[in-house]
């Protein structure tokens, strides 16, 4: 089994709103990760947790707040959002940062739009 | 710092034909690996493939074939007997073996793939 789910699925917050994204594997993956993407663009790397550490910041804003409660969880906390973050919302995990299997399962995502 | 290369921002096959899908990338790390994902219209990306550095032997899954150049710094996807769910975007990272970003993916601007009947 290799699912992410993610929840919600869609959502629509004004600027002055306090949201938060979910991120839920049971793969016994140890890291997971948050990535944005715009429309026809690549994902951008946000943050990633190893063994529920915060290990890579690629210097987002903090008005995007994430949280690893436990191994199997990864919330992404939003705040006073802009417009411009509105995108989709990707949360990816893999076995473990640094050892082998490498690659990263990526759940179905979150479609953010910010007004 | 790593950069990975798509240039072909769309390409077309008919059904049931082989399509390559170009990837170029460019790093100083002796260790990388690299991945090829598919991201349909709905949003989820799906991996499918992946390489790494040392690997003698060219990655293959199913229809999918990874054709690693090591040499040339490619590492092209090939698709064959192209199916209409193959019509996707897809995208070749490249993944980070070093210092504090260890294990982030770089993507490639991406290919939007059309399978014709």
């Amino acid at each position: 089994d290799t699912e992410v789910t993610q929840t919600p699925k869609h959502l629509v917050m004004g600027m002055t709103n306090k949201k938060s994204l979910k991120c839920e594997q049971h793969m016994g993956h140890r890291a997971m990760y948050w990535y944005k993407q715009k429309a026809k663009k690549p994902p951008e790397l946000m943050f990633v947790y190893s063994y529920e550490k915060l290990s890579i910041n690629e210097s987002v804003p903090s008005r995007f707040s994430p949280e690893c409660p436990n191994s199997s969880l990864l919330n992404l906390h939003l705040h006073a959002l802009q417009p411009e973050d509105s995108a989709l919302y990707l949360c990816a995990s893999s076995q473990d940062r640094i050892a082998a299997p490498y690659e990263q399962y990526f759940g179905p995502g979150t479609r953010l739009t910010v007004t | 710092a790593q950069k990975i290369t798509q240039t072909q921002p769309g390409m077309f096959v008919q059904e049931k034909e082989a399509v390559t899908l170009d990837c170029t990338y460019d790093t100083s790390d002796p260790s990388y690996g690299l991945f090829w994902y598919k991201q349909p219209s709905s949003g989820e990306m799906i991996f499918l493939i992946y390489q790494g550095s040392y690997d003698q032997q060219n990655a293959t899954e199913g229809r999918y074939s990874l054709n690693f150049q090591k040499a040339r710094k490619s590492a092209n996807l090939v698709i064959s007997a192209s199916q209409l769910g193959d019509s996707a975007m897809y995208f070749c990272a490249m993944r980070d073996a070093g210092g504090t970003s260890y294990g982030k993916l770089t993507f490639g601007q991406g290919t939007i793939l059309t399978v014709h009947p």
